[in-house]
């Protein structure tokens, strides 16, 4: 069964802490995205990689760093976490030769007191 | 620019009976549409896909949608819900790239006994 995983479903973090989300796809596929959920507003790209080491901003990059040093692995890093950065974030996979067709994570929920 | 609209926020429907979900589209040029559904707490699933074949565009579980480009929609439907089909349902168009897709607000589907 094909699989992404984020390694957090549930992260409480304070104002200021440096956050790591992590996720890993078994499905060799050169494109990752992470992508930001909030109520009302669907889905909204924050970073995508097309290959390792490559990276290109999404809709909403701001207050947000990604790392793609493996295939498989994608990390989206929050440098220094806000309240306004509170939400569900959800990790997602696909292949050029399938586009659109985006395989997602669980998501995990970030909650910033 | 290409953007989404989802006509209901909000759908509720008795088991048994057809569901429609709406979706309105604006795209500069031909696009690509997408379904994809989101039952509690998981990640999203790829539906149906549109890419300028058959207009009636058959997915999983038994939902299908069509492509009318007169009325720039692409609504989703199935004959008779089912308790499992309650779940998010999102209606997705590709922005030019398809690392680009551009998602609507969502609409949350309610199946009543």
């Amino acid at each position: 069964d094909v699989k992404v995983t984020q390694s957090s479903r549930y992260l409480v973090k304070r104002t200021g802490e440096k956050v790591f989300l992590e996720c890993v796809q078994d499905m060799d596929h050169e494109n990752m995205f992470w992508y930001r959920q909030d109520p009302g507003l669907g889905l909204r790209l924050i970073y995508f990689s097309y290959d390792v080491k490559m990276k290109e901003k999404g809709d909403i990059p701001e207050g947000y760093s990604v790392s793609r040093e493996k295939k498989e692995r994608f990390s989206l890093i929050l440098e220094s976490a806000s309240t306004n950065q509170t939400s569900m974030y959800l990790c997602a996979s696909s292949s050029p030769q399938r586009p659109g067709e985006l395989f997602f994570g669980e998501g995990s929920r970030l909650t910033v007191l | 620019a290409q953007s989404v609209t989802q006509l209901d926020s909000h759908v509720s429907v008795s088991e048994g009976t057809p569901v429609l979900l709406r979706c309105n589209y604006s795209s500069s040029y031909s696009p690509s549409l997408f379904w994809y559904v989101q039952h509690p707490n998981k990640g999203l699933q790829l539906l149906l896909k549109y890419t300028s074949a058959a207009t009636l565009v058959k997915g999983i579980n038994g939902f299908e949608a069509e492509f009318k480009k007169s009325e720039t929609s692409f609504h989703l439907t199935k004959p008779s819900a089912h308790m499992s089909d309650a779940a998010e349902y999102f209606c997705v168009v590709s922005s030019g790239g398809y690392n680009k897709l551009i998602f609507g607000a969502g609409t949350r589907l309610a199946v009543h006994p």
